[in-house]
């Protein structure tokens, strides 16, 4: 059983409109959520953290976490075409060992 | 500015070649790690450090080595490549381990042939 899971997509969204990301993890306690954002042949970019429940606001960029519920979310509001990339999801803590764990990403595009 | 760097960014070899990709980083990060990255695969850890002398296997460490000597460099060496570590490398560091974001460098495309 995959650790971290990301639904491979690809999403398609209209430009302007609120693209959402969905990531799930196992049952273990995780401690430490990241979404990267990755273009074409480049490397991961870190965009959000996130460690407690709720919501965390950065910009256009909103992640969500729900522990009691496994999953952990990312929304981006006025989704623009350079919005376009794989979004990674991770996972991390101590029933992981000293690694963070990456779901297979999410293919964004952004059609305008 | 801060940053990861790693060299070569794409090499071409062949089977049984040793090679070796350099990593380094300017943000006294305690933490390190080398990834590899193929289609429908996602980022898989190779190897990672904890500190100077401190390294251990990640999730697909068969066919590579590594090193921490200095706390800024972390090299990968595969000492007899094969045509299946032919991926996209990633090194990356974060000021310890899982808790902090990670910083990755900008990637080694390599092709065993």
């Amino acid at each position: 059983q995959k650790e971290v899971e990301q639904n491979s997509g690809p999403l398609s969204v209209p430009e302007g409109a609120i693209a959402s990301l969905n990531c799930t993890y196992s049952d273990r306690v995780s401690q430490s959520f990241f979404w990267y954002r990755q273009y074409s042949g480049k490397s991961p970019e870190l965009i959000m953290s996130i460690y407690s429940n709720g919501d965390k606001e950065d910009g256009r960029f909103t992640a969500q976490l729900n522990k009691a519920s496994q999953y952990v979310s990312l929304l981006i509001r006025d989704s623009q075409p350079s919005d376009s990339a794989t979004y990674l999801c991770a996972a991390g803590g101590l029933e992981y060992g000293n690694k963070l764990v990456f779901g297979a990403g999410t293919i964004l595009r952004v059609k305008s | 500015e801060a940053q990861v760097t790693q060299n070569p960014r794409y090499l071409i070899t062949v089977t049984g070649k040793k090679l070796t990709v350099t990593c380094s980083q300017n943000m006294n990060h305690e933490y390190m790690s080398w990834y590899r990255q193929d289609p429908g695969l996602g980022l898989r850890q190779i190897y990672y450090s904890m500190n100077v002398e401190v390294t251990d296997k990640g999730d697909v460490p068969e066919g590579y080595k590594v090193s921490r000597k200095e706390k800024r460099n972390f090299p990968l060496i595969l000492e007899s490549p094969s045509p299946n570590q032919t991926s996209l490398y990633f090194c990356a560091s974060s000021l310890t381990s899982f808790s902090y974001e990670q910083y990755f460098g900008p990637g080694t495309r390599l092709t065993v042939t």
